[in-house]
């Protein structure tokens, strides 16, 4: 099956400072990405969808200043977190769409101390 | 897109047959209905999707009423690695084929 790949897979940063995450189609071409936060023992929240060369469309209650979404080629979505806060501590996932299916990336853990 | 039910939690023994059940009774003609499963820290992976017909793959099938208001996941012969939380999503072009995650089903399977 497609593989998507995200980095770093854990990342730990200091409350104010900013962190990016990549998100990888690495055999096929994505012009849809999405990305999902994850809290402990919830379920995944849909963040915003990535198109390829366009802006990304957030979902009602995300706040696009602090959650920037660029998605630069058909193989790379990031999605970066500014000025980071312990409240934004949590897992972030992201979403390929290929090939007739969504495959989903490992995830990245953020720590925010 | 179509809102989906499922039970919070069910168990299984290893060895035997899983079914999990999903209801989707305001599902519209054109939604199809997709299962994940994430297996703890980790991201969900693809298991079947369907529109109408009963689905059948590797890891599993998908029995899809006649009236399309709810679907059945079966694992054949569950194991310990079977372990996880499954989603039963619902969605379609209309909506950006965008997959909205409920609070799935905590399968467990015992040995």
């Amino acid at each position: 099956g497609a593989v998507v790949s995200q980095h770093p897979s854990r990342v730990i940063c200091k409350s104010g400072t900013s962190v990016k995450i990549e998100c990888r189609s690495l055999d096929f071409q994505a012009t849809t990405m999405f990305w999902y936060r994850q809290f402990p023992k919830q379920s995944l929240m849909l963040m915003a969808t990535s198109n390829e060369g366009s802006k990304a469309t957030y979902e009602q209650g995300v706040e696009k200043d602090k959650f920037l979404i660029n998605h630069a080629s058909l193989t790379l979505s990031t999605l970066t977190v500014t000025s980071a806060h312990p409240e934004d501590s949590s897992f972030y996932i992201c979403s390929a769409a290929g090939q007739g299916r969504k495959y989903f990336g490992p995830g990245t853990r953020l720590t925010v101390t | 897109d179509a809102k989906t039910t499922q039970p919070p939690s069910m168990d299984c023994a290893e060895g035997r047959a899983a079914n999990l059940p999903c209801n989707h009774s305001t599902i519209s003609g054109n939604e199809y209905v997709y299962w994940y499963r994430q297996i703890h820290s980790q991201g969900p992976q693809y298991i079947i999707h369907g529109l109408k017909n009963n689905e059948t793959n590797e890891m599993a099938s998908l029995i899809i009423t006649e009236d399309r208001k709810s679907s059945t996941l079966i694992l054949p012969h569950a194991t310990l690695r079977d372990t996880a939380v499954y989603y039963c999503i619902a969605t379609s072009v209309e909506y950006g084929n965008k997959l909205v995650f409920g609070a799935g089903t905590i399968l467990r399977v015992k040995s």
